[in-house]
């Protein structure tokens, strides 16, 4: 089952304007981690943030995290026409023995106009 | 990118056939996943790999399989293809989980899959 839920789905908005996207997930997290994904394309990582941290900055990405609400957000600001794509969270779940897991939402759908 | 290829990058197969999906990376990482991703789904986990013929299921592993004989080259293969199983595949590899900074997967470009 999906740990990550991200909203909105879908969300389109004027370049320059600010996009926010939301993920909630079930279960205790070590590590929040979220990812684009232009169309036909692989996915790219974007920021981590911790269990123990509540924000972090990347260039025009703004992450935030609140683990007694299980849930984070991706703000992207002063957007551009290149940000048009697809936005997942991903929250792992070590599973011993050495391994590692991440588990990904459905994804939210960015469309930035120009 | 890290230097990860996919192959092939389109297939159409008939219902009942085996089909392998090669995944080759030449970064020396050390873990290596193996996702599906369906429209309204998300990208799902089928098996993943933590060293060379070392491997394990992750949520959707029926009717897959998984094969590393060695550190650059991850194998998926669908035993007895359904119409189910027409969907994206990604691979991703992980350097280690040993560091903060090694939590990153990088993905390949994807197999494009239908099962007619």
């Amino acid at each position: 089952s999906q740990q990550g839920e991200e909203d909105p789905q879908a969300l389109s908005i004027q370049e320059g304007e600010n996009a926010t996207m939301n993920c909630s997930y079930k279960t205790s997290i070590n590590n929040l981690q979220w990812y684009r994904q232009n169309s036909g394309r692989g996915l790219v990582h974007l920021i981590l943030i911790r269990s123990n941290e509540r924000e972090k900055h990347s260039g025009r990405l703004r992450v935030t995290l609140d683990t007694s609400k299980k849930s984070s957000s991706l703000l992207i600001t002063a957007s551009r026409a290149a940000d048009t794509a697809s936005y997942f969270c991903a929250t792992d779940a070590n599973s011993g023995a050495g391994s590692y897991q991440l588990t990904f939402g459905k994804g939210t759908k960015l469309s930035v106009i120009p | 990118d890290a230097g990860i290829t996919q192959s092939p990058r389109h297939k159409v197969t008939e219902t009942g056939t085996p089909v392998t999906l090669r995944c080759h990376q030449t970064e020396n990482h050390r873990y290596m996943y193996w996702y599906r991703q369906d429209p309204g789904h998300g990208l799902r986990l089928i098996h993943y790999s933590y060293g060379v013929k070392d491997t394990d299921k992750g949520e959707v592993s029926d009717g897959y399989s998984v094969s590393r004989s060695k550190t650059e080259d991850f194998l998926l293969t669908l035993e007895s293809a359904t119409s189910s199983q027409t969907s994206v595949y990604f691979c991703a590899t992980q350097t280690s989980i040993s560091t903060i900074s090694s939590y990153e997967q990088y993905f390949g470009p994807g197999t494009r899959l239908t099962v007619t």
